[in-house]
């Protein structure tokens, strides 16, 4: 069975420019989470999409945001990066009444 | 406020030498706590779930334990490959679903 897959694996961008990030769930699941990772610190929560709905957002701005599409797979988008922004994004997947998520192998931001 | 805090920060042992680890947590309710390895670079990996209080879980070389106020995920004679950083994880009750982390514990296990 395959697992939760990202894509790109690594991303370059330049200040100001806008990242389109992009995940897919393990078959089945209806709910993605984003985190975020910044080196040396702890996941922070992104968002949570359930069943194509935004169900919580955590503390960020609203240059983050994102969207679930109708098969589940899920988008994140920053605009007007910041070089704070560079982090590994990472995805996890879960059923929908379930509390076990699973993450993928995440997507390295670099603002530059 | 939900908090999870991880201890100790770093750990470095001796092939075969058995530690633990803790993770001590504050949530108004708990649904769920969970364990999570990640190797340098990678996404976490899914441990284990403990849901209440003296439930207990192992998997090969790890144990993981639950009382109400923290969690230790044991370790006997660890092996190199079990270096990695180890991140515990709570599940508020509530609407709010999103895990709350600890800044996790970085192992090294040296042969």
């Amino acid at each position: 069975e395959a697992g939760v897959t990202q894509s790109p694996t690594h991303l370059i961008k330049t200040r100001g420019q806008q990242a389109t990030l992009r995940c897919s769930p393990i078959s089945g699941h209806t709910s993605v989470y984003w985190y975020q990772q910044a080196l040396g610190l702890g996941l922070q929560f992104l968002l949570w999409y359930d069943e194509g709905e935004e169900r919580n957002r955590g503390n960020f701005p609203p240059r983050f945001s994102g969207r679930q599409f109708p098969n589940y797979s899920s988008e994140l988008n920053v605009n007007a990066l910041e070089l704070e922004d560079s982090a590994l994004y990472l995805c996890a997947s879960s059923l929908h009444r379930a509390t076990e998520a699973f993450f993928g192998q995440g997507t390295r931001l670099t603002v530059v | 406020e939900d908090q999870v805090t991880q201890s100790p920060e770093a750990l470095r042992l001796q092939e075969g030498e058995s530690s633990s680890l803790n993770c001590s947590y504050t949530v108004s309710g708990l649904r769920g706590l969970f364990w999570y390895r990640q190797d340098p670079g990678k996404g976490p990996e899914f441990l284990f779930t403990l849901y209440s209080a003296g439930e207990e879980k192992e998997k090969e070389r790890l144990k993981a334990t639950l009382t109400k106020k923290e969690s230790f995920l044991h370790i006997t004679a660890p092996k190199p490959e079990d270096s990695a950083t180890y991140l515990c994880a709570v599940h508020p009750s509530g609407s709010a679903r999103q895990l709350t982390f600890g800044s996790g514990t970085q192992l090294t296990v040296l042969p």
